[in-house]
C-alpha cells in the first residue's frame, strides 16, 4: 500500500472548518484514500473514502486532487469534540478484507 | 454504521497469567478480523488478520505462541495474551469486516503489574 505523509499536528478554532492535508504521491490507480479519526482512548472511527471523486457525507468532505498525490479532509464545522488523531490510508481495491496500515496521523486540536 | 464490541474494556493483571480479550461483531457477519496494538503516543500496529475458521496470519516480530488468536465462529475472534509480563501492556483493538468497510471495536486497556 501507498505510504501517505501527514503533518503531525494542527489547531482549529470551534465552529471553523479544519481542513486536513495528506500526501499519497506513489498511490496506484487502484488504491482508495480512507480517512478514520481515534479519539483518545478509544477505537478507529471511518469517515469518509473515495477513489478520484470529491466526496461528502454527514461527517465529512474529501477532496482529491486530479492528479490523487494528494487529498484534504474537511470538517465544515469543528466541534470539541472533533478533537481527535486522523488517519489518512491508502489501500488497495476495495475489499475490506485487506488490511489498514495506519501511518502516524495528524492530531487535530479543536480550540474554543 | 456496523458495531463491534470487545470485552472485556480494561484488565489489569499479574505478571505470569494470561488473558482473553473477546472481539465480536454485533450487527454482521464478519469473515475477517484484524488485531492491532497500541502503546501511548504511537499509532496502531498490525499484530495479526484472523479468518474465520483458520489459523490466524501474524506480523512479522508477533509471537503466535504468545499471542493466541481464535476466530470460531463469524461473529466472535479472541485474543489470548499468555504469560503476560509488563511489557505486553498496551491498547490492543480489533477490527471486523463486513462487506465493504472495516469497523474497530472501542479497545482493551491491558496493564500487567
Amino acid at each position: 500500500d501507498a505510504k501517505t505523509t501527514q503533518p503531525p499536528s494542527m489547531d482549529c478554532a470551534e465552529g471553523r472548518a479544519a481542513n486536513l492535508p495528506c500526501n499519497h504521491s506513489t498511490i496506484s490507480g487502484n488504491e482508495y484514500v480512507y480517512w478514520y479519526r481515534q479519539i483518545h482512548s478509544q477505537g478507529p472511527q471511518y469517515i469518509i473514502h473515495g477513489l478520484k471523486n470529491n466526496e461528502t457525507n454527514e461527517m465529512a468532505s474529501l477532496i482529491i486532487t486530479e492528479d490523487r498525490k494528494s487529498s484534504t479532509l474537511i470538517l465544515p464545522h469543528a466541534t470539541l469534540r472533533d478533537t481527535a488523531v486522523y488517519y489518512c490510508i491508502v489501500r488497495v481495491g476495495y475489499n475490506a478484507g485487506n488490511m489498514l496500515t495506519f501511518g502516524g496521523g495528524t492530531r487535530l486540536m479543536v480550540k474554543p | 454504521g456496523a458495531v463491534v464490541s470487545q470485552h472485556p474494556s480494561w484488565v489489569i493483571c499479574k505478571s505470569g497469567t494470561s488473558v482473553k480479550i473477546e472481539c465480536r461483531s454485533l450487527d454482521f457477519q464478519a469473515t475477517t478480523m484484524f488485531w492491532y496494538r497500541q502503546f501511548p503516543k504511537q499509532s496502531l500496529m498490525l499484530m495479526a488478520t484472523s479468518n474465520e475458521g483458520s489459523k490466524a496470519t501474524y506480523e512479522q516480530g508477533v509471537e503466535k505462541d504468545k499471542f493466541l488468536i481464535n476466530h470460531a465462529s463469524l461473529t466472535l475472534s479472541t485474543l489470548t495474551v499468555t504469560s503476560a509480563h509488563p511489557e505486553d501492556s498496551s491498547f490492543y483493538i480489533c477490527s471486523a469486516t463486513g462487506s465493504y468497510e472495516q469497523y474497530f471495536g472501542p479497545g482493551t486497556r491491558l496493564t500487567v503489574t
